[in-house]
């Protein structure tokens, strides 16, 4: 069974702090993706990696793909009160285009 | 361009009822996928359709759980004689023609069972 980890369960920082959240797994995945939710709504997508390696940025968002496709991790620069919400991992396996495996999420709170 | 749309929002039902949750997919989308998620958990998938097809419904229960994706109308996932267990959010995501394309979803059904 492929699983996803992510740590930490539950962060809170205050405004200006930077942070990491982690997602890792002992299988290889062909993309992964990050999802932020709100409370009561469904998951919208941040960012797909695709290559093994492959940083994204968006603002003061940076992702990074482990090397091996194994991991992945979620920086963030500055944060502000408005990135609290729930950080998704998800992967998709080598041997499905459509089946995704799902991080449990990391609990973000910015303090003002 | 209305995104992908689930009704209804809460649904209260006491044990040994039937859940009737709804999706209409995005405009221009023919695959929709179910999952459902615990508090504190990650999305577990459930069913993958597509119009009048049932592609993979592996995550699914095999008994009091149904889904269907008809020619026309919404996608309706349904579940008979509910059980305190079944208390969930359910998310319904839609995508278009390709399924490794990206997956939109709706705002959920949160489903609680008395």
């Amino acid at each position: 069974t492929q699983l996803l980890e992510q740590s930490p369960q539950f962060l809170s920082i205050q405004e200006g702090e930077n942070l990491t959240v982690y997602c890792n797994s002992s299988s290889v995945f062909s993309s992964l993706q990050w999802y932020r939710q709100e409370p009561g709504e469904g998951p919208v997508l941040l960012v797909t990696v695709v290559t093994g390696g492959e940083v994204k940025k968006l603002k003061r968002l940076t992702f990074q793909f482990g090397d091996a496709r194994k991991d992945s991790s979620l920086h963030i620069t500055a944060a502000q009160p408005g990135d609290t919400g729930l950080y998704l991992c998800a992967g998709r396996p080598s041997d499905s285009n459509y089946q995704l495996i799902w991080g449990a999420g990391t609990k973000l709170i910015i303090k003002p | 361009n209305a995104g992908v749309m689930q009704n209804p929002r809460h649904l209260v039902r006491r044990r040994g009822q039937e859940a009737r949750l709804r999706c209409s997919p995005m405009k221009g989308h023919s695959h929709v996928y179910w999952y459902r998620q615990l508090p504190e958990e990650g999305l577990k998938f459930m069913v993958y359709l597509q119009k009048e097809n049932i592609i993979d419904e592996s995550g699914m229960p095999k008994e009091r759980f149904s889904a269907e994706f008809p020619k026309e109308g919404p996608s309706i996932l349904r579940i008979q004689q509910v059980v305190r267990g079944d208390s969930a959010a359910y998310f319904c995501a839609s995508s278009p023609g390709l399924a490794q394309d990206e997956q939109f979803f709706g705002p959920g059904t949160r489903l609680t069972v008395l």
